[in-house]
């Protein structure tokens, strides 16, 4: 199975910053890498596709960005809507596997 | 608009089975695959299967294999998952997900149901 690894697994910030997440493939998954953002007590909700394809009706301050093993989820100004838990899915090989999360607080 | 709707709440008892229910709308029900994806309290999100409702084609996560059965209903444009031989690890909230059946976005998650929680307790 691929293992995806998240870092940082929290971090905390304030309105406006810039945040950046990333995730790591334990093998070359190409683009195939997609980013969910999770609030409490409901679905993930698709933001990126393909490494950096946004889903329809997604902000433009999400981006994303990598290939192969490295990826990278930036949120390039944070607004309170933002405050969420953060997951990156591969979609090169089943089993689809995610990585284990990172929660964006509030500074 | 495009969702899908999951049963309700379930509570079993260990080594029971439960079966639960996910309702589309909005779209033709055969022309994306259904997936689900299981997340237990305060854990991340652990993808269980994927059935073809046109084929009824399946495929699992081999932690799951002989335990989990994913089907279809097309008249009603109803996919279900049944999980056997329940155990208090099971506990969790159970997502129904849609992705493209073929090309690049295959196992691309972008319609959810609303969720139902299971909970294995004796």
């Amino acid at each position: 199975d691929i293992q995806m690894t998240q870092s940082p697994s929290s971090l905390s910030a304030s309105v406006g910053d810039r945040v950046t997440i990333t995730c790591r493939a334990s093998q070359s998954i190409n683009r195939y890498l997609n980013w969910y953002q999770e609030k409490p007590g409901r679905a993930p909700k698709l933001l990126i596709y393909a490494a950096s394809s946004l889903q329809s009706g997604v902000p433009s301050r999400f981006s994303g960005s990598g290939s192969g093993t490295d990826f990278t989820l930036t949120i390039s100004s944070l607004q309170p809507e933002d405050f969420a838990t953060y997951y990156c899915q591969q979609t090169y090989s089943t089993p689809w596997t995610f990585g284990q999360g990172t929660k964006v607080e509030i500074k | 608009q495009v969702q899908l709707v999951q049963s309700g709440a379930e509570v079993k008892k260990p080594g029971a089975s439960v079966k639960v229910s996910c309702k589309a709308s909005g779209y033709t029900f055969t022309s994306y695959d259904i997936n689900w994806v299981r997340q237990a309290t305060g854990q991340g999100l652990e993808w269980m299967g994927w059935m073809n409702p046109n084929s009824g084609n399946t495929g699992y996560a081999q932690k799951f294999q002989g335990r989990v059965t994913m089907t279809r209903d097309t008249s009603i444009s109803t996919a279900y998952m049944e999980l056997s031989s329940l155990r208090s690890e099971d506990t969790a909230v159970y997502y129904c997900a849609r992705a493209p059946s073929s090309g690049w976005s295959t196992g691309t998650f972008d319609i959810w149901g609303q969720g139902t929680m299971v909970t294995v307790s004796s």
